[in-house]
């Protein structure tokens, strides 16, 4: 167990909903990342929250967008979904100095 | 967003042979992390490097940073059906920002 807990573990929506993914760090991590991957793809970097902060953008779409709350807690939320956003999220958690990223086991979209 | 480049993409091995293999980057990073995933699972972090040059082992896993601090390998000797599943190297930057290489998909044949 990484310490990193995201809900749901899957979703099944339609096109052109909007669903919202949670995260929640390990204990005491301040940073969380998130990534997407799809079918056969490597990890692809989405965004980073630091303390509450945007701290790095990667390849994240305009309907896609990202929070960090008070408690640490960060929510991924996706909008007008496409079919070819069906793929596997992931948070990762980490960022005090001389720690590493530690990933949860991801939520699993599926756009029908 | 930058990514590593990480070699070879597969491997097809026979149980009991080593492995190897290697990420390469055009920036230098602090710490290189090797990660595995197995199907449908989040990655689980294998080995963390925090000096250029440093060689740690996990049991039959063997990583190095590389003098340069744009590269580095991951070994694992004696390979077991086990050990199936995709690696990633990644490497922390000092802005504390993570990237990932592309993944190596390793299939051991018993």
């Amino acid at each position: 167990d990484s310490g990193v807990t995201q809900t749901p573990k899957h979703l099944i929506t339609a096109t052109g909903q909007r669903v919202t993914l949670r995260c929640s760090p390990r204990s005491g991590d301040l940073s969380v990342y998130w990534y997407q991957q799809s079918l056969d793809q490597g990890l692809q970097f989405l965004i980073q929250y630091y303390n509450g902060e945007e701290r790095a953008k990667g390849n994240i779409l305009e309907r896609f967008s990202a929070q960090q709350f008070p408690d640490l807690h960060s929510e991924l939320n996706l909008s007008s979904l496409e079919l070819g956003d069906s793929a596997l999220y992931f948070c990762a958690s980490g960022g005090r100095v001389g720690t590493e990223a530690f990933f949860g086991q991801g939520t699993r979209l599926t756009v029908v | 967003g930058q990514q590593l480049n990480q070699s070879p993409q597969s491997m097809f091995i026979q149980e009991g042979e080593d492995v190897s293999m290697n990420c390469t980057s055009s920036s230098i990073f602090n710490t290189w992390l090797w990660y595995k995933q197995d199907p449908g699972e989040g990655p689980v972090l294998l080995i963390a490097l925090y000096k250029a040059g440093e060689l740690t082992s996990n049991g039959r896993l063997t990583a190095q940073f590389g003098i340069t601090r744009k590269d580095s390998f991951l070994n694992i000797s004696a390979s077991i059906p086990s050990d199936v599943g995709i690696y990633f190297c990644a490497g922390r930057n000092t802005g504390n920002q993570f990237y990932f290489g592309t993944g190596t998909s390793l299939t051991v044949i018993p």
